[in-house]
Formats: C-alpha cells, sequence, structure tokens
C-alpha cells in the first residue's frame, strides 16, 4: 500500500528565509507526485506535481519541488518566503488506474508558521 | 483551470437526519470523482471513488450505506450522510478528474451534527 510521510508536524522560518518541506513516499509503481496548500477552513490548492520528465519541478508562488527517486523523496522548497505562506501544506501520491486517475493518499501535513 | 464546486459550504444539523453534499465540475466533464474525509488538525482520507454511471468504491472502513454517493451525471456527485451523528462532524471536500490525470479540488463542506 501506498503512504506519505511528512516528518515536520510544524516548521518555523522567518519571513525572508529559505524554506524546504521534507515529503518521503512508498508507492510500489512510479508515483504522481503532488504538493498541495490549505489555508485554514479553504480547500486545497495545487502548487506543483510530478508525472515524468524533467525531475525539478516549478510551481506556483514561487515553489519547486525535486523528485529523487533513489530517496524516494518529493520535498519542497522556496528561496524567500512571505508572510502569506503561513499555511498547512500536504505531500500526495496517486496513480493511474485503468479507469483514469485513483485517489490520492496524502501525508499528514506540515503547518508552517513564519516569523515577522 | 478547472473549477469544482460544493454546496453547501457548511451545514448544521441535529443528530439522526441526513445530509446531502453536492460536487459539480462547473466547465469540464467529470469522469471520476473522488470523496475524501478531513478531521480538524488532520489529513485528508479517500473515502469513495465514483465513475459516471457505476456504483461508488468505497475505501476500507467507510460504511457504504451511511454515507451513499451517487454519480449521476458528468459534472454531478453527490454524498448522503444518512443518520449523521456527532462523530461524523468532519470536513468533507472533493474532486474531480476528467480526461487529465490531475484531480481538481472543491473548496469543501464543514458538516456540523448536533
Amino acid at each position: 500500500a501506498q503512504s506519505v510521510t511528512q516528518p515536520d508536524i510544524h516548521i518555523t522560518v522567518s519571513e525572508g528565509a529559505s524554506l524546504e518541506l521534507r515529503c518521503n513516499y512508498s508507492y510500489g509503481a512510479t508515483p504522481y507526485l503532488f504538493w498541495y496548500v490549505q489555508s485554514p477552513g479553504q480547500g486545497l490548492q495545487l502548487l506543483l506535481k510530478y508525472f515524468s520528465g524533467d525531475t525539478l519541478v516549478q510551481g506556483i508562488k514561487g515553489f519547486e519541488a525535486e523528485f529523487k527517486r533513489s530517496q524516494s523523496s518529493f520535498n519542497l522548497r522556496k528561496p524567500s518566503v512571505h508572510w502569506s505562506d503561513a499555511a498547512e501544506y500536504f505531500c500526495a501520491v496517486g496513480a493511474v488506474g485503468g479507469g483514469g486517475a485513483d485517489g490520492l493518499t496524502f501525508g499528514k501535513g506540515t503547518h508552517l508558521i513564519i516569523q515577522p | 483551470g478547472a473549477v469544482v464546486s460544493q454546496h453547501p459550504s457548511w451545514v448544521i444539523c441535529k443528530s439522526g437526519t441526513s445530509v446531502k453534499i453536492e460536487c459539480r465540475s462547473l466547465d469540464f466533464q467529470a469522469t471520476t470523482m473522488f470523496w475524501y474525509r478531513q478531521f480538524p488538525k488532520q489529513s485528508l482520507m479517500l473515502m469513495a471513488t465514483s465513475n459516471e454511471g457505476s456504483k461508488a468504491t468505497y475505501e476500507q472502513g467507510v460504511e457504504k450505506d451511511k454515507f451513499l454517493i451517487n454519480h449521476a451525471s458528468l459534472t454531478l456527485s453527490t454524498l448522503t450522510v444518512t443518520s449523521a451523528h456527532p462523530e461524523d462532524s468532519s470536513f468533507y471536500i472533493c474532486s474531480a478528474s476528467g480526461v487529465l490525470i490531475e484531480q481538481f479540488f472543491g473548496p469543501g463542506t464543514r458538516l456540523t451534527v448536533l
């Protein structure tokens, strides 16, 4: 069965500093990997996704992530965070079954706090 | 981009009543829709997958008789929580997938059962 581990429950970063959120996955086949952001009481916004090809993926809001198959990781990075980046971040893994997309398996999330 | 809506955005009901939540894909045809559940400060858990015109496939541990899912058209799926109890209070989020692999998420419905 697939699983996603986000080892950091909370991360505090100063505004303007760099950020890295960790994500490790377990999946039997080539995974489709996603990072989502969720603000309090809101739905999910897709930051970026990896399906195939270039292992360094660029997303919205200045985020990027790197797929490392050897480490089963898909860490999210941003060179300089803004106060508006404070939110909950979820890493997810999915696949494509015979009938199309399969449901996603989410990590437990990382709560990002931005210090002024 | 693809837009998915949910209605209502929040609902409060009495214990023992049933509640229906709608999920609509507004600008694309969703061959597959998914329902997730999120408890406060926790992750999303997949409840079920529904394909248009077929019976939903439920994840292990999800009661199919309690959480009725109907995917009657390519733009609408409904989740009905039957005989709701306080432990059913949660944030329910749907997503939809069409010809693209990517899932597009709705804004969620917060259910509170008194």
